[in-house]
């Protein structure tokens, strides 16, 4: 079965604390992809990241970052530094060679207070 | 990444009434597909718009009830059908080229039906 797993429901810092957010996933196919998105209040799905299963160099942008493990399925977001305008819906996702559908986590809804 | 846009961007309905939403992207896209995310969910695909043939519908997804147009490589149409109350949630239209890229959202449709 494939299936994205994001345990945190919510979470809830203050400014400037570091934040990661989980995310495991279940795939038999040795060819997939993995997504993170952000939805913010205004609901549009606003794109951070893809990886693919072959690539598992870490990545950093700015102050977000991604770590991948395939030895324990698992794609977590780490935000350093956190800010208010970080305070979104963050969904983690996963597609393979099936026509492109994403199946998505249930989403981590974090919330960065001054 | 493409520009997507949907219209109408939000809606209010009577139960019983049925409203299309339209995704238009600009540029030539491959794939298309339909998501729906009911209040504080996360995105479930509805089917995958197939341009020139019936739409891919998942499993819990009927034709009669969300029928999807896609008549060319830019533009396709999601019908929410007999509404209901139960039909309250934001629709989106995603993009893609391939497989392996990444896939791009529109910005939401929100539905309320009364």
């Amino acid at each position: 079965a494939q299936k994205v797993t994001q345990a945190q429901t919510e979470i809830s810092v203050v400014e400037k604390e570091d934040v990661t957010l989980d995310c495991v996933y279940e795939t038999r196919d040795t060819t997939y992809y993995l997504f993170w998105y952000k939805q913010p209040p205004s609901g549009e799905l606003v794109f951070l990241i893809r990886r693919n299963s072959f690539d598992e160099q870490n990545e950093i942008s700015g102050r977000y970052s991604w770590n991948f493990q395939k030895s324990t399925s698992s794609f977590n977001f780490t935000i350093t530094a956190s800010q208010v305008v970080d305070s979104a819906v963050y969904f983690c996702a996963l597609t393979f060679n099936q026509g492109g559908k994403l199946i998505f986590g249930q989403g981590t809804e974090l919330s960065v207070k001054p | 990444s493409a520009v997507i846009s949907q219209k109408p961007s939000r809606d209010i309905c009577q139960r019983g009434t049925s409203l299309t939403i339209q995704c238009q992207v600009d540029s030539q896209v491959t794939m298309m597909f339909w998501y729906r995310q009911q209040p504080g969910q996360s995105l479930t695909l509805i089917a995958t718009a197939n341009q020139g043939s019936e739409a891919t519908y998942e499993s819990g997804f009927v034709i009669d009830k969300f029928p999807i147009s896609r008549p060319n490589l830019t533009f396709s149409t999601l019908t929410v059908s007999n509404m209901s109350p139960e039909d309250s949630s934001i629709y989106l239209c995603s993009v893609g080229r391939l497989i392996q890229e990444t896939q791009y959202f529109g910005p939401g449709t929100r539905l309320l039906v009364l």
